[in-house]
């Protein structure tokens, strides 16, 4: 069975170091949405695409997040300068398309940020 | 602004026990309403949905009915086993092309 892919699975950084998050959607799934879920709370949406465009950003911290999916298929997720209160579980869905409420998550990169 | 509430956790039960942990929801509109759950060390995954009124999810004994009256997705299984511990998220979209929005979890944990 087709699955989300992410790497890497745990990441420890120190405080205003960068560090960047890969996923890779199952073949075929135009949507792509990257979640973030603090330690005893539900995922909420950093961002979501649509092929290469982004389609919700409004919950992304632009000041130090960025994120990309230049062809439309894999996506990169980038926190720079990173800080203490960004240590979280980071997720990666996936959906065919923005019709299909379906999302199918990864396994998730587990940051901490000493 | 759409929000989910759910009962707070953690859980123990006994196997074989009754479960229901409770979800209500506020949203504009006729959202689709999920259940996920996530296993130690594993992401989310998609239990069951139900995408307009009175429609019942069902997947692996576990059960949800969508009332609007009660704006309450309640997730229901009759008989729990210990593989059922897990963190549970009730979840609403508002439309098909929007994010979902997620509860705080429930951590569910069952005694052999």
């Amino acid at each position: 069975e087709a699955e989300v892919a992410q790497s890497p699975r745990y990441k420890i950084t120190e405080k205003s170091q960068a560090v960047a998050f890969w996923c890779d959607p199952i073949s075929g799934h135009a949507t792509l949405y990257w979640y973030r879920q603090i330690l005893g709370q539900g995922p909420e949406l950093l961002v979501q695409f649509q092929d290469e465009s982004v389609v919700d950003d409004s919950q992304l911290p632009k000041d130090r997040f960025s994120a990309e999916r230049l062809k439309g298929v894999d996506s990169t997720l980038k926190i720079q300068p990173a800080e203490l209160g960004d240590s979280a579980m980071y997720l990666c869905a996936s959906s065919f398309d923005r019709a299909t409420d379906t999302q199918y998550f990864g396994p998730g990169t587990r940051l901490t940020v000493l | 602004g759409n929000s989910v509430t759910q009962m707070e956790g953690p859980v123990t039960l006994s196997e074989e026990a009754f479960l229901t942990i409770n979800c209500t929801y506020t949203a504009t509109g006729y959202p689709s309403l999920f259940w996920y759950v996530q296993y130690p060390g594993e992401g989310l995954q998609l239990l069951l949905k139900a995408t307009k009124a009175d429609d019942k999810g069902s997947n692996k004994g576990f059960e949800a009915t969508y009332r609007k009256e009660t704006t309450s997705f309640h997730l229901e299984k009759g008989s729990v086993q210990v593989s059922d511990s897990a963190v549970y998220f009730c979840a609403l979209s508002e439309s098909s092309a929007s994010k979902i929005i997620f509860g705080s979890g429930t951590r569910l944990s069952i005694r052999p």
